[in-house]
C-alpha cells in the first residue's frame, strides 16, 4: 500500500462546477498538508498549505484535513478553464515528504 | 525573476552519453532537491542537499551524481544514459527541509529523452 493515495483521474467537469479532489494517507506522523497545481510543461506550484486538521480557504479554493480519517480534500468552487491542470497532494512529517500521484483536471467551457 | 531556474529545458540524447542539468535558485533557500517525474506524473525524490550537504539520497543508480557548489546551485550529472532515464527532472528548493513542513518551490523541469 502506498503511503499516499490519489486518484489520477482524468476528471472532466463543466465550467462553473464544484470540484472535489482527495487524497488518503496511512502515515500518522504526517502533520503538514499541501496541494500543488501543475500546468502542462511547468513545475508544480504551491496552491494551499495547512497544518494539522481543519479547513483553510483562499478565494475559490478550500483545503480540508481530517487527520482522524487520514483524508485530505481540495475543493474548487466556480471552476474555470484556467483551473485545468494536474493537482498533486503532498504531506510531510516524521522525516518524510510524500507526493500523491496527481489528479488531472479538465474544466470545459 | 525566475525563482528556481534549470537548464536546459529539453535534452535529447542517445543511449550511453553523459549529460548534465543545472539548477539555480535565487530565493535564499538552504535546501535543494532533484525530483524525477515519470509519464504518470508521479514525483519521486532523488536527492536533497541542505547547505551544500547531501541529506537525502534515495535508491538511485550510481550513474546519477549530484553536485552542489554552493547553496544556490545544485547540478545533476548522468553517466551512461539509458532509455529508462527518459523523464522530466525537476529541481526544487525550500527554506528548510521539506520533511519538516517547509513548502517546495519548483523549477519548470528538464525534459530528458534518451533514444
Amino acid at each position: 500500500q502506498k503511503e499516499v493515495e490519489q486518484d489520477p483521474g482524468p476528471l472532466s467537469v463543466p465550467e462553473g462546477a464544484i470540484v472535489s479532489l482527495n487524497c488518503t494517507y496511512s502515515n500518522s506522523a504526517f502533520q503538514y498538508f499541501m496541494w500543488y497545481r501543475q500546468y502542462s510543461r511547468k513545475g508544480p506550484e504551491l496552491l494551499m498549505y495547512t497544518y494539522s486538521s481543519g479547513n483553510k480557504e483562499d478565494g475559490r479554493f478550500t483545503a480540508q484535513v481530517d487527520k482522524s480519517s487520514k483524508y485530505i480534500s481540495l475543493f474548487i468552487r466556480d471552476s474555470q478553464p484556467s483551473d485545468s491542470a494536474t493537482y498533486l497532494c503532498a504531506m510531510s512529517g516524521g522525516g518524510k515528504l510524500i507526493f500523491g500521484q496527481g489528479t488531472e483536471l479538465s474544466v470545459k467551457p | 525573476d525566475t525563482a528556481v531556474s534549470q537548464t536546459p529545458k529539453y535534452l535529447v540524447t542517445q543511449m550511453g552519453n553523459d549529460k548534465s542539468i543545472k539548477c539555480e535558485q535565487n530565493l535564499g533557500h538552504d535546501t535543494m532537491y532533484w525530483y524525477k517525474q515519470d509519464s504518470k506524473k508521479f514525483l519521486k525524490i532523488m536527492f536533497s542537499y541542505n547547505n551544500k550537504e547531501l541529506i537525502i539520497n534515495e535508491t538511485v543508480p550510481n550513474r546519477f551524481s549530484p553536485k552542489s557548489p554552493d547553496k544556490a546551485h545544485l547540478n545533476l550529472h548522468i553517466n551512461s544514459l539509458e532509455l529508462g532515464d527518459s523523464a522530466v527532472y525537476f529541481c526544487a528548493s525550500s527554506q528548510d527541509p521539506g520533511t519538516g513542513g517547509s513548502p517546495l518551490h519548483f523549477g519548470n523541469g528538464t525534459r530528458l529523452t534518451v533514444t
